[in-house]
């Protein structure tokens, strides 16, 4: 059974960094592209990066662009996203999630880890 | 960027109803368009992706259509655990952006 489960979330003052993580299992993580994707209170889904299988190819949001860092490590089937230079906006509720086949669907989601910007 | 648009923002239907909701693409996007359930406080949840290929366990009064830059998802008999919010996400080019969602809750 796929599992993702986050954690690293937490309050962070603006300006700050924080480091979260995604703990996959049940498939062969090295072999999926993953993605994470943010909701602010009340609004809507904003994907935010993904990480091919490899590590070798990222993309991000502009929104996030040069400011979040994905990564992945496959011994550990774990994702990672470091944040830095954190801002108000960047307050969500943060997903991982797995890529699905050809079409990029994401097909499993995790729980969800909530970050708070604020001072 | 590829901007994605939602019809309804959000709908009133009752257990039994034929519901569609669509979504638009600013450029065509081929056929490289997911749709996910979102309930209160839970992950989303893939129903249908590649515009019409219904995603495993998904029950099948979901159904998905569409090419290019228009598409529709259809419930065709809303069982009261439908109400939630749908949300169509493009995934032909990053940033693979999700459309506003679409609210649908009991009438």
């Amino acid at each position: 059974e796929v599992e993702l489960l986050e954690s690293g979330g937490g309050l962070v003052q603006p300006g700050g960094s924080l480091r979260l993580s995604c703990a996959a299992s049940g498939f062969t993580f090295r072999s999926y592209a993953m993605s994470w994707v943010r909701q602010a209170p009340g609004k809507g889904l904003e994907w935010v990066s993904v990480i091919s299988g490899s590590g070798g190819s990222t993309d991000y949001a502009d929104s996030v662009k040069g400011r979040f860092t994905i990564s992945r490590d496959n011994s550990k089937n774990t994702l990672y996203l470091q944040m830095n230079s954190l801002r108000a906006e960047d307050t969500a509720v943060y997903y991982c999630a797995k890529e699905g086949g050809s079409y990029l669907d994401l097909d499993y989601w995790g729980q969800g880890t909530l970050v708070t910007v604020s001072s | 960027d590829i901007q994605m648009t939602q019809s309804p923002s959000s709908l009133s239907a009752s257990v039994g109803d034929r519901v569609t909701i669509t979504c638009q693409a600013s450029q065509s996007i081929r056929s490289y368009l997911n749709w996910y359930q979102q309930k209160p406080g839970t992950a989303p949840k893939l129903l249908i992706y590649a515009a019409s290929s219904l995603q495993s366990g998904v029950p099948s009064r979901f159904s998905g259509s569409g090419s290019g830059t228009d598409f529709t998802l259809t419930i065709s008999s809303l069982q009261p655990e439908d109400f939630a919010t749908y949300y169509c996400q493009q995934s032909y080019s990053a940033p693979r952006t999700f459309g506003p969602g679409t609210k649908v809750d009991i009438k």
